[in-house]
């Protein structure tokens, strides 16, 4: 079966670190990836990983470990405009284009 | 603004009816997904066209749902005899070839009463 685990929710503090952690069991992996999507809107793209390692981008790094079936998303000096939904999602195997998504993790960041 | 968008944004109907919704992807992208998501849950994945061809339909998607990208550009999805259990977000994407990032639609917000 196709299966996306992540923390339904986390609090964090202005200015502070924050991981967010994924795991995945799929029939197949053809990449991983995180969106952000704040209350009442689209989820917007964050990052890519597809071999395992660290991939930074300012604020945002994420981190892939396929042979564990594992990712975390690492946020760095938390704003407050960073309070959203995190979705973790899944490229099914090469030669499909399917998406898997997990359900989210709510993130809120208090001052 | 991610350059995708649908109409119409919003749209109430009455149990039974069917509804149609339209989405247009940024003009050269030639993949095109449509995505439902209820509250509190990640998007779920309906289908996905590569330009007009439809490659893949989620086994889960009735068949009252249909999807069109007639000329490889804008697609519709229509949902026939509507239940409330259809109520949620429909939301749109596209993409560039192998490229990696989906941009997102706003999204259109079903209601069936």
């Amino acid at each position: 079966g196709q299966n996306i685990d992540q923390p339904t929710e986390m609090t964090a503090t202005e200015g502070a670190i924050v991981q967010i952690n994924c795991t995945y069991q799929t029939s197949g992996f053809n990449g991983l990836f995180w969106y952000q999507q704040h209350a009442g809107e689209a989820p917007t793209f964050l990052s890519y990983n597809v071999l395992d390692g660290l991939e930074e981008k300012g604020r945002f790094s994420s981190f892939l470990s396929r042979s564990k079936g594992y990712s975390y998303l690492l946020l760095k000096e938390l704003q407050m405009k960073d309070s959203a939904s995190y979705l973790c999602a899944v490229r099914d195997q090469a030669g499909t284009y399917k998406y898997i998504f997990g359900t989210g993790t709510r993130l809120k960041v208090l001052a | 603004d991610t350059g995708v968008s649908q109409n119409p944004r919003h749209k109430i109907t009455k149990r039974g009816q069917n509804v149609t919704f339209r989405c247009d992807p940024i003009s050269e992208h030639n993949r095109l997904y449509w995505y439902r998501q209820t509250l509190g849950q990640g998007p779920e994945f309906l289908t996905y066209f590569q330009n007009e061809a439809q490659l893949e339909k989620s086994r889960l998607l009735s068949d009252r749902f249909s999807a069109e990208r007639p000329k490889g550009s804008f697609s519709t999805l229509e949902i026939q005899r509507t239940e409330q259990g259809d109520s949620a977000m429909y939301l749109c994407a596209s993409s560039l070839g192998t490229g990696n990032e989906q941009f997102f639609g706003p999204g259109t917000r079903l209601t069936v009463l």
